[in-house]
């Protein structure tokens, strides 16, 4: 059974407009959250992350929102543009450890011109 | 700039064979990790080395094995390939296991392997 989910595999948007992706996760003991992006031929590469303590973080264009309660985080990305097109993972763990992250299956963002 | 190298971008081997899947880092990173991924599912690790000649297994370790002789190197390693380890097989690696950890993976670009 998948802990962490993107129940979307793929999300498209028109340039200019918001992205929403969306993971939720079922382990309560979970306190990280990490966003990885993964272009075609290259690995994933860290975004951005939110820790338990915080319900939403801030950077640039990407804002990851946390709701602890509904297990439940979601990226956003304002405004899109066509290089936000990739798979996004999100990816949790109850500590900060590299290898303890569980990463969900990704969701294929385009971004139409 | 960290750059993790994976030896080949896709190979073909056939049931049965030996595999070695290679990974080199050149930050002199203390952890190394080996992910696969499939279609549907997430990242699933395979085995991580926080020193060399250290491994740890992670959450699917069954079929595989790995060695970290120096440490730039970890290599990845099916005794008996069979057909459901076709996958992509990503390497990474991280500084420290401390704080931001995660934040702090490096990806390769990923081994397509087929076992026909």
């Amino acid at each position: 059974d998948q802990q962490v989910k993107q129940n979307s595999p793929s999300l498209s948007v028109q340039e200019g407009r918001i992205s929403i992706l969306n993971c939720d996760y079922t382990n309560s003991m979970f306190d990280y959250f990490l966003w990885y992006k993964k272009y075609p031929a290259e690995g994933p590469t860290f975004l951005i992350s939110i820790s338990s303590i915080k319900d939403k973080n801030e950077d640039g264009r990407f804002t990851v929102f946390l709701n602890k309660s509904a297990k439940h985080l979601s990226l956003h990305i304002v405004p899109s543009q066509p290089g936000d097109s990739a798979v996004y993972f999100c990816a949790a763990s109850e500590n900060n450890y590299g290898q303890n992250f569980v990463f969900g299956p990704g969701t294929r963002l385009s971004v139409l011109p | 700039d960290v750059k993790v190298t994976q030896s080949s971008r896709y190979l073909v081997k056939r049931t049965g064979e030996k595999v070695f899947l290679e990974c080199v880092q050149d930050m002199d990173h203390e952890n190394m990790f080996w992910y696969r991924q499939d279609p549907g599912l997430g990242l699933r690790l395979i085995y991580f080395s926080y020193d060399v000649k250290m491994k740890e297994k992670g959450d699917i370790p069954e079929g595989y094995s790995v060695s970290r002789e120096k440490k730039e190197r970890f290599s990845l390693i099916l005794e008996s390939a069979s057909t459901n380890q076709t996958s992509m097989y990503l390497c990474a690696s991280s500084l420290d296991s401390g704080q931001a950890a995660g934040e702090k993976l490096f990806f390769g670009s990923g081994t397509q392997l087929s076992v026909l």
